[in-house]
């Protein structure tokens, strides 16, 4: 099976642009989790979608936003950029529902999207 | 809640030796999956090891195994025969039933520096 992929994998904004990330989850898999991650703040859940359907949200503000397709491919938009916005971006993949035992409930992460922000 | 907590931001080792990274959640769940994940520097964030909370055996994988502790709370990695290519941040992961449906906590990570 591919793994997951994520596109593009760098990126430079300047402050006030917005930008959209994309995310394709690993075949079959219908959850897609976006994280933050930076050197200070560590991995940052933003939101997970499943079935096209926002179901958890982490603690950003509203300029962070995604969405998902039937196909299961996600996108991340952040508007009106800030300078603290640089960050690595991940996208994890996971079958997303709890319903048999012994399935491998594991994420599996794409290689990220490196945003600057100038 | 389910709170998962790193307390090592940072360790070394000396190549060929062995070291463990701590583990704790908090949780009221009783099914649920813990899980290691490695990221070395500028590389993709890769799955080591799971555990099933429902298994009393640790889990093994080549020179990664785990003590799961399930009373504590406890979920530590040992690295055996350290490598230079175990570099990397080591995050600690919780996984429950929340509503139905999976959802996943990440510990704040260990950076390893293995030493040559």
């Amino acid at each position: 099976k591919a793994g997951v992929t994520q596109t593009p994998r760098y990126l430079i904004k300047t402050r006030g642009q917005q930008v959209t990330l994309s995310c394709s989850p690993i075949s079959g898999h219908r959850s897609v989790s976006w994280y933050q991650q930076t050197p200070g703040q560590g991995l940052q859940f933003l939101f997970e979608y499943f079935s096209e359907t926002q179901r958890n949200k982490g603690n950003f503000p509203g300029r962070f936003s995604g969405r998902q397709f039937s196909n299961s491919r996600s996108e991340m938009n952040v508007s009106t950029l800030e300078l603290g916005d640089s960050a690595l971006y991940l996208c994890a993949s996971s079958s997303g529902r709890w319903s048999l035992p012994g399935q491998p409930y594991e994420q599996y992460f794409g290689p990220g999207t490196r945003l600057t922000v100038t | 809640a389910q709170t998962v907590t790193q307390s090592q931001p940072e360790m070394s080792v000396q190549e060929a030796e062995t070291v463990t990274l701590s583990c704790t959640y908090d949780t009221s769940e009783n099914n649920y999956y813990l899980f290691w994940y490695k990221q070395p520097p500028s590389r993709q964030m890769i799955l080591v090891i799971r555990q099933e909370a429902y298994k009393q055996q640790n889990a093994t994988e080549n020179r990664f195994s785990v003590n799961f502790q399930k009373a504590a709370k406890s979920f530590s990695l040992k690295i055996s025969d350290s490598q230079l290519g175990d570099t990397a941040m080591y995050f600690c992961a919780f996984t429950s039933r929340a509503g139905g449906y999976q959802k996943v906590t990440f510990g704040t990570g260990t950076k390893l520096q293995v030493i040559p």
